[in-house]
This record gives C-alpha cells, structure tokens and sequence, in this order.
C-alpha cells in the first residue's frame, strides 16, 4: 500500500509569511503526528491528530497549528515565518494513538527554508 | 522532564568495527521503545521496537538492541558494522502516561571502508 506523502516536498518562504503543509497517511491510519527535525535537535514533536482531534501537542508557539481532515489527511499551518522555522517538517502516521504498540511510519518530509 | 538522551552525537567507525549507540529515557511507567535509521536522503524507518518480552530485541540488517529497566536505557549494537550502515540513528520512546513519540537527538554514524 502507499506510504505516506507529504506535499509540497520543498518551499522556500519569506519572513512573516505563512506556510500550509500537507500530508496524506497510510490508508487506514488515523493518527497523524507531525516533527520539526533540525541539526542538532533531532526531532522535535508537534502535535499529533488522531480521528480529527489534537490529541497531544509539543511545545511550540502558537504559530504552529494544524488540523485533520474526516479522510485522516492532515494539514499543518505556521503563520508569521521566522528564520528559525527552516527545518524538514515530518509527518508520520500509526494506526494508533501516539504510536502505543505500533510502528509510525513516515514521510519524506517537506524541506522549509524561510529567507 | 521527561526526555529521550542520545550521548553520542556523532561516531565515525572502520567497516567490521562493533557498534554500541546509547539510548537513555526518563519517562516513567510503560513504555514502548523503538529506534528508527535516516539513511541519507531517504525517510526515516524503523529498525526495531520493544514492547514487552524479552528486552533483546533483533531488528533488520543484523542490528539488535537491549532494553534494561532498571537502568532507563536502549543501547542499539551491532557486532560488525559496514558501509552501507552510514546514517542517522534516533532512539524513540512512546510513554502510557504521556501518549506521545519523542525522540532523542539523533547519532550520525559514519562508516569508512
């Protein structure tokens, strides 16, 4: 089956714009967490989206949001870009909540660079 | 806080050289234990995961990992590493109590032939 694809795969943005992220889970998978990995930091968690709910969130401004869609796709949303917000943006999606007793399975990520 | 802590930030080994990551966590209660590669340019998949019987576990490409409770950790090992194990190795927790996936951050390995 198809894995999960985030779109777009790279975007280059202006600071105090804002930036939507998509992606599309493995068919049948319900959760959808999304990371911010940067050098250094590994991956930083989000927020995770489970049956169209913000199940658990990170500890990210509220600049970043994001949402599920009733067919698991979930969107994520940061407005006001900084420099600092360049980094992969990787989504990842489970048929569990928050990956208890099973595998996440992840995207190629969307490459975010803000000038 | 809780926390996922790779010591080794970046480790550079010969081919046939043994390998040893360390993976500490301070999450309390069950736990779930994975640990996930990054081969470069590619996604991040899932090496091998602990749940619950025997804290040796055997994941792909001849890695394994032992989890010991007493000591909060997860060290991933493989006895001979080869070139193509070039990459970035993150150790993951999922928590009970928190209901979260969090990773450490991150050990790039680099094999030299």
């Amino acid at each position: 089956k198809a894995g999960v694809t985030q779109t777009p795969r790279y975007l280059i943005k202006t600071r105090g714009q804002q930036v939507t992220l998509s992606c599309s889970p493995i068919s049948g998978h319900r959760s959808v967490s999304w990371y911010q990995q940067t050098p250094g930091q590994g991956l930083q968690f989000l927020f995770e989206y489970f049956s169209e709910t913000q199940r658990n969130k990170g500890n990210f401004p509220g600049r970043f949001s994001g949402r599920q869609f009733s067919n698991s796709r979930s969107e994520m949303n940061v407005s006001t870009l900084e420099l600092g917000d360049s980094a992969l943006y990787l989504c990842a999606s489970s048929s569990r909540q928050g990956s208890l007793n099973t595998e996440a399975f992840f995207g190629q990520g969307t490459r975010l660079t803000v000038v | 806080a809780q926390s996922v802590s790779q010591h080794n930030h970046h480790v550079i080994l010969s081919e046939a050289a043994s390998l040893e990551l360390g993976c500490n966590y301070s999450y309390g209660g069950t736990v779930n234990l994975f640990w996930y590669v990054q081969y470069p340019g590619q996604h991040l998949q899932l090496l091998l995961k602990y749940f619950s019987g025997d804290p040796l576990v055997k994941g792909i490409k001849g890695f394994e990992a032992e989890f010991i409770k007493s000591k909060f950790s997860f060290n991933l090992r493989k006895p001979s590493v080869q070139w193509s194990d070039t990459a970035e190795y993150f150790c993951a927790v999922a928590s009970y109590n928190t209901d979260k996936l969090i990773f450490g951050t991150g050990t790039r390995l680099q094999v030299f032939p």
